[in-house]
Parts: C-alpha cells; structure tokens; sequence
C-alpha cells in the first residue's frame, strides 16, 4: 500500500524549532518529487515547498524562505522539513504529499494524514 | 507568483444538482491545474490532474475543463458524499499555488 505518515508536530514557542518527518512507503521514493503542504486552522491549503529526487533543486513558498529547509533522504525513504524561527503564523496541520508527473504539470497524488503544529507561548 | 481566483466561496446545493466551480489564473497556465476534495479533518484527495484528466477510482460524475487561465470544476449529479471543500492548484510554476476554496454545502 502506498502510503506517507507525517510525525514531529508539536507545540513550540515563538523563535521555536522543530522537525517534521515524513516516512514514506509502498513505492520508490526516490523516483519522485516531494512537497510539504499546510493548513492553518480554519483556513485553506498552501503548497509549503517541495524537493527534485536527487534533492538537488528545492522551491519555497516566500513566507518560509531563509526560515524552513526541505531535505529528504532516500535510503531512509523519508523527507523532512526543519522549521525554524517558528511563528504565530506557521500553525497549521503540515502535509506531506508526493508530486506525480501528470499529463500536463505535477500533480499531488498521495498525501499524508497530516502532523500538526502550533506556535504559541 | 501565480494567484489562482476560485468562485463561488461557498455554494449551497441539493443532492441531483449539477455544480460548476470556477478557478482563475493571474497568468496563463497551460492545462497544469489540478482540483482536489477535501473533507473535514482528512487530506486533500486529488481529483482532475491537468484539468480534464479523471484521478484513477474519481467517479465519473466529476469532470474538469479549461485551458490558459479558466477552468471549471463540475459535478453533474450531486451526491451526499461530495460535500465537503474543493480546491484548484496550479503546477506551472515550481512553486504551486492554491485557490483559496470552494465550500459546497448542502441546501
């Protein structure tokens, strides 16, 4: 079964840090692309960043630059996201999710359950 | 970046209706725009891959269209189990983007 299980949420304080993980299983890894994806209470979703196979290219959304790192290691099959410099505004349920090539673009196809993350003193 | 404009915020309909949501592109962006389906407490489910593709096990009754910066999202036959939030997602840029959603409520 192809399936992505987040851990490492948690409740940090303002300035914080903290690890996500994200194990995947049931397919090569390695051959694809990986996005972290959020949702703040209550509120929409936002495409976080996302990592090539090899790890050699890497995208954030602005909010998180110079702030989160996306990393990933194949033999382990699992991808990370290091947050630091934790805000208020980082709250959310993070999601993992695998970016398929579609017919036209990237699709996300599987996603994880989600960890959460609270930022709060 | 690329801004991605859904309409309706919300709608409300009735099991049988058929329902269009809109997403718009601040750019053109060729077929590489995706919808997903996502239900309260649970992960987005990926729907339509670039714009008219059927995910594999989506029923039939969802279909999508559209190309450069107009695309819509259609359910022909309402089902109780299609209630939840649907989003579009743009994939023409590395750095995806979401449309704020789409609540579709039942009347």
């Amino acid at each position: 079964e192809v399936q992505l299980v987040e851990s490492g949420g948690g409740l940090v304080q303002p300035g914080g840090s903290l690890r996500l993980s994200c194990a995947a299983s049931g397919f090569t890894f390695s051959s694809y692309w990986m996005s972290w994806v959020r949702q703040a209470p209550g509120k929409g979703l936002e495409w976080v960043a996302n990592i090539k196979q090899d790890g050699s290219e890497k995208y954030y959304v602005d909010s998180v630059k110079g702030r989160f790192t996306i990393s990933r290691d194949n033999a382990k099959n699992s991808l990370y996201l290091q947050m630091n410099s934790l805000r208020a505004e980082d709250t959310a349920v993070y999601y993992c999710a695998r970016d398929e090539v579609a017919a036209a673009g990237i699709c996300m196809d599987v996603w994880g359950q989600g960890t959460t993350v609270t930022v709060s003193s | 970046d690329i801004q991605m404009t859904q309409s309706p915020s919300s709608l409300s309909a009735s099991v049988g209706d058929r329902v269009t949501i809109t997403c718009r592109a601040s750019q053109s962006i060729s077929s590489y725009l995706n919808w997903y389906q996502q239900k309260p407490g649970k992960a987005p489910k990926l729907l339509i891959y670039a714009a008219s593709s059927l995910q594999s096990g989506v029923p039939s009754r969802f279909s999508g269209s559209g190309s450069g910066t107009d695309f819509t999202l259609t359910i022909s036959s309402l089902q109780p189990e299609d209630f939840a939030t649907y989003y579009c997602q743009q994939s023409y840029s590395k750095m995806y983007t979401f449309g704020q959603g789409t609540k579709l409520e039942i009347k």
